[in-house]
């Protein structure tokens, strides 16, 4: 069957390292989306890509960058963690059809930035 | 900027009954409006979706009703039972932005054997 899978599911790292996260999905979907979710806050776009070599900046873009180089991928990088990136991280994908454009959702990558 | 609210933050009822969840929004020029579910410690499913001409959707004990001129859209959940508890989020897809999503902060409902 056709997933979306993250990894880790669990990071605990240092403020200043750099941190990647590690989106798959299996639908063949051309449209990926990467959200943080945060008490109080809900979820929030960090990034999105329509395929490969496409990326846009969402709500919530500083101190995150991702690279779509094939499509089932989509890496987060964090550039330099920081305390305010403790967060649950969620990807998504979507078809390219705009009019059924249900997203799917990975399992969540939980982060922790001492 | 589209805000997207739901009230009540949370609900326990008795299992059985018919309950209702409510959403909101500030713009009324969507695309469409979803509703999902999440469990704890677990992504999002997606239970149904509402086109912006439509004014409700079905699916099982779920129907999902939209009102975009008044900003509205309600979950009705009929007979619930205990493993309907989950926090249930709605999100519009605003037209500006093709296929990006803004969610509210969800209702965690629990339902009582």
């Amino acid at each position: 069957d056709a997933e979306i899978t993250q990894s880790p599911r669990h990071k605990i790292t240092e403020t200043g390292r750099q941190v990647t996260l590690a989106c798959h999905q299996t639908w063949n979907h051309n449209n990926m989306f990467w959200y943080r979710q945060d008490l109080g806050h809900g979820l929030r776009l960090i990034h999105y890509s329509y395929g490969v070599q496409d990326t846009n900046k969402g709500e919530v873009s500083d101190g995150y960058s991702v690279s779509r180089s094939n499509t089932e991928d989509l890496p987060l990088t964090l550039e330099s963690a920081a305390s305010s990136q403790t967060s649950v991280y969620f990807c998504a994908s979507s078809e390219r059809n705009g009019y059924t454009d249900t997203q799917y959702f990975g399992p969540g990558t939980r982060l922790t930035v001492l | 900027k589209q805000e997207v609210t739901q009230i009540p933050a949370a609900l326990s009822v008795p299992e059985g009954e018919n309950l209702v969840l409510n959403c909101s929004f500030t713009d009324s020029a969507i695309y469409n409006l979803q509703w999902f579910r999440q469990d704890p410690g677990k992504g999002l499913t997606s239970l149904l979706l509402i086109q912006s001409s439509q004014r409700e959707q079905t699916s099982g004990r779920l129907n999902a009703s939209l009102d975009k001129s008044s900003g509205r859209s309600t979950l009705y959940i009929a007979a619930s039972q205990p493993g309907d508890s989950a926090t249930y989020l709605c999100a519009v897809r605003i037209i500006q932005g093709a296929q990006k999503l803004v969610f509210g902060q969800g209702t965690r409902l629990t339902i009582n054997p």
